[in-house]
């Protein structure tokens, strides 16, 4: 079956500097991978994806990610902070092999980004 | 741009009573899911729908779930008889095709309180 850990509950960062959330994941075959974001009240939003190609995938923003088959992970980066990207950001991943349209998602990494 | 919509945004009912959670998915897109968060938990995987009929379902989805497209606009979920664990928000969601590189798109959700 298949899952997905972020391993932090919380990220402070400073706006202007960089930032990282971190995800890993685990399925059986090769994965989709998805980060959303979602604000107070409101739904999920769709970030970025992978599907295949080149690891390192952009997405709105300015948030990118990075495909690391070998470390099984997908961390989401910026590399400059906004205080207005602080929100509950969500990994999710789709089994290819299983043939199911569902996503797993991870339990959520909240940003708080400082002035 | 298209959205997903629900409605109500907050519902309250009384333990063992019907509730019918409605969606209207973006209007090209041919797959439609329910997911829930509990307060502070993970978003779950509920259903998915395609083509008139469940195409996936986890175990959370038992019987007291039900789903429908009654009309070409409408998705709706409905819960027979609601226990106070069923309190959460719901999630409708969308995406245009059934291969599985495609995004989900998200409602803002539905607060369900049992009481």
């Amino acid at each position: 079956a298949q899952s997905v850990a972020q391993p932090e509950d919380q990220v402070n960062v400073a706006e202007g500097n960089p930032l990282t959330v971190k995800c890993t994941y685990s399925v059986s075959g090769n994965p989709y991978l998805f980060w959303y974001v979602q604000y107070p009240n409101r739904g999920l939003q769709f970030l970025l994806k992978y599907i295949t190609g080149d690891n390192l995938v952009k997405g709105s923003y300015g948030f990118e990610a990075e495909f690391n088959k070998s470390q099984t992970s997908f961390h989401l980066k910026k590399p400059s902070a906004l205080v207005s990207d602080s929100a509950l950001y969500f990994c999710a991943v789709r089994d290819i092999l299983s043939g199911f349209q569902k996503l797993v998602f991870g339990t959520g990494t909240r940003l708080l980004v400082s002035p | 741009e298209p959205e997903v919509t629900q409605t109500p945004s907050h519902q309250v009912t009384q333990m063992g009573q019907e509730v019918i959670l409605r969606c209207v998915p973006i209007s090209n897109h041919l797959y439609f899911y329910w997911y829930r968060q509990i307060l502070g938990q993970k978003v779950e995987f509920l259903v998915s729908f395609y083509n008139n009929e469940i195409s996936e379902k986890s175990e959370i989805f038992d019987d007291q779930f039900s789903v429908e497209r009654p009309d070409g606009s409408n998705f709706t979920l409905k819960i027979r008889s609601t226990k106070l664990e069923d309190s959460a928000m719901y999630f409708c969601a969308s995406s245009e095709w059934e291969q599985g590189a495609d995004e989900q798109y998200f409602g803002p959700g539905t607060r369900l309180t049992v009481t």
